[in-house]
């Protein structure tokens, strides 16, 4: 199956700071989504993003498919944003495969 | 609109037991997935089912069966749980124009 890496594991920000998370993948993929875990453990969709860029709010997405990654732009953080963001990607078979995520903590 | 519920919340079970964990939603979408999410691990996808009738094996079947009767129902089944089973368990669905999954709160399940 295909195989992904998120990076950094960890990252601690200051609130108002910019930070960019990464999601590489071994393979062509036709299905990737962020995901953002809050610290109560509800997961929320942030992006369906195969390729190409979107923004909503702070947030941005941006994948490239030739080149196997996408990441995950977040401005002005504010402490809201602390949790495990994930990145799942799916090929041909359609069955999603999470990376392990990135644990982010915004401090005040 | 509730989107997908689970239930229990949260269950502590002797090993050997019998535990189905439910999932419902209300957006009609075809198909449906489940996780268990471990610590360091991330999500790791057990069954999933592309349409009401129809199921598929994930990346961690063993030990755990599905079934989907209707569009709207998933439930999980530990026929016999042991403690390695013990994790908390995410339901999700997918819209079929997007593929955007959308998931339920969770079932944090104890295995003694």
């Amino acid at each position: 199956g295909i195989q992904v890496e998120q990076s950094p594991p960890d990252l601690i920000l200051q609130e108002g700071a910019n930070s960019t998370l990464r999601c590489n993948f071994s393979d062509s993929v036709n299905n990737l989504q962020w995901f953002h875990q809050n610290p109560w453990g509800q997961l929320i969709n942030l992006f369906y993003i195969p390729s190409g860029t979107k923004q909503n709010g702070r947030l941005s997405a941006t994948t490239v498919a030739t080149e196997r990654y996408s990441l995950l732009y977040i401005s002005s953080s504010q402490t809201t944003d602390s949790g495990v963001y994930f990145c799942a990607v799916a090929g041909g078979s359609y069955i999603p495969t999470f990376g392990r995520g990135t644990s982010l903590i915004v401090h005040p | 609109i509730a989107g997908i519920t689970q239930a229990p919340t949260s269950q502590i079970l002797a090993a050997g037991r019998r535990m189905t964990l439910r999932c419902t939603q209300d957006m009609r979408h075809n198909a449906m997935y489940w996780y268990r999410q471990d610590l360091g691990l991330g999500l790791r996808l057990i069954h999933y089912s592309n349409t009401a009738g129809t199921t598929g094996k994930g990346e961690v079947p063993d030990g755990y069966s599905v079934s989907r009767a209707n569009t709207d129902d998933f439930p999980l089944t530990l026929a016999s749980a042991v403690p390695s089973q013990t994790s908390v368990y995410f339901c999700a669905s997918s819209d079929e124009y997007t593929d955007t999954q959308y998931f339920g709160p969770g079932t944090r399940l104890t295995v003694l």
